[in-house]
């Protein structure tokens, strides 16, 4: 089975731009999950979605959003970019929400925000 | 509220010797953990988890993890350590509230040859 992949996996932006992160979960996976990886801060949880419905959300501002579509695949869309949110953003899947299923990583999109 | 510590930034271990990374945790109610590890430049790898049953936990790669649940730690090991298991490490619990993974900051593991 193919992992998940994320595209674009580098991308640059200037402050104030909107950028749309995308996630192919791995096949048959329904549960779709976003973290954001930075030096200062570690890895963080953004948001979490299953069955098209966001099932949990971290502490990050309303300018984070994200959505799932019918087949699983989601999107993340940061608006009004600030120079802290140059971060290496995580996808992972997993079969369901529930709590003892294992959530598997995507390569990440490296984003740097000038 | 959970939260997970890898009490060491950094361990170093010559090649062929056992290795040890650290994680406690603090949860209400069952914990389910597990390790990632990440190369440079690379997303996260699963390596093993603990749900319920057998403390002792066998994973990818030749790694194990012992949970203990008196001591509130989940230690990672190996018997005999690689070059290649050179990485960064993360111990993490899932939140018991939902499923978000509540991640320690990390280990690095450098193995010398």
């Amino acid at each position: 089975k193919a992992g998940v992949t994320q595209t674009p996996r580098y991308l640059i932006k200037t402050r104030g731009q909107q950028v749309t992160l995308s996630c192919s979960p791995i096949s048959g996976h329904r549960s779709v999950s976003w973290y954001q990886q930075t030096p200062g801060q570690g890895l963080q949880f953004l948001f979490e979605y299953f069955s098209e419905t966001q099932r949990n959300k971290g502490n990050f501002p309303g300018r984070f959003s994200g959505r799932q579509f019918s087949n699983s695949r989601s999107e993340m869309n940061v608006s009004t970019l600030e120079l802290g949110d140059s971060a290496l953003y995580l996808c992972a899947s997993s079969l369901s929400d529930r709590q003892q299923e294992t959530q598997y990583f995507g390569p990440g999109t490296r984003l740097l925000v000038l | 509220a959970q939260s997970v510590a890898q009490p060491e930034d950094q361990v170093n271990v010559a090649e062929g010797n056992p290795l040890t990374v650290k994680c406690t945790y603090s949860v209400s109610g069952n914990p389910y953990l597990f390790w990632y590890v990440q190369y440079p430049n690379r997303g996260l790898q699963f390596l093993l988890k603990y749900i319920t049953g057998d403390n002792l936990v066998k994973g990818s790669y030749g790694f194990e993890a012992e949970f203990n649940k008196s001591q509130t730690s989940f230690h990672l090991k190996k018997p005999s350590a690689l070059v290649s298991d050179s990485a960064l490490y993360f111990c993490a619990v899932r939140d018991q509230a939902g499923t978000a993974l509540i991640f320690g900051k990390g280990t690095t593991l450098s193995v010398s040859s």
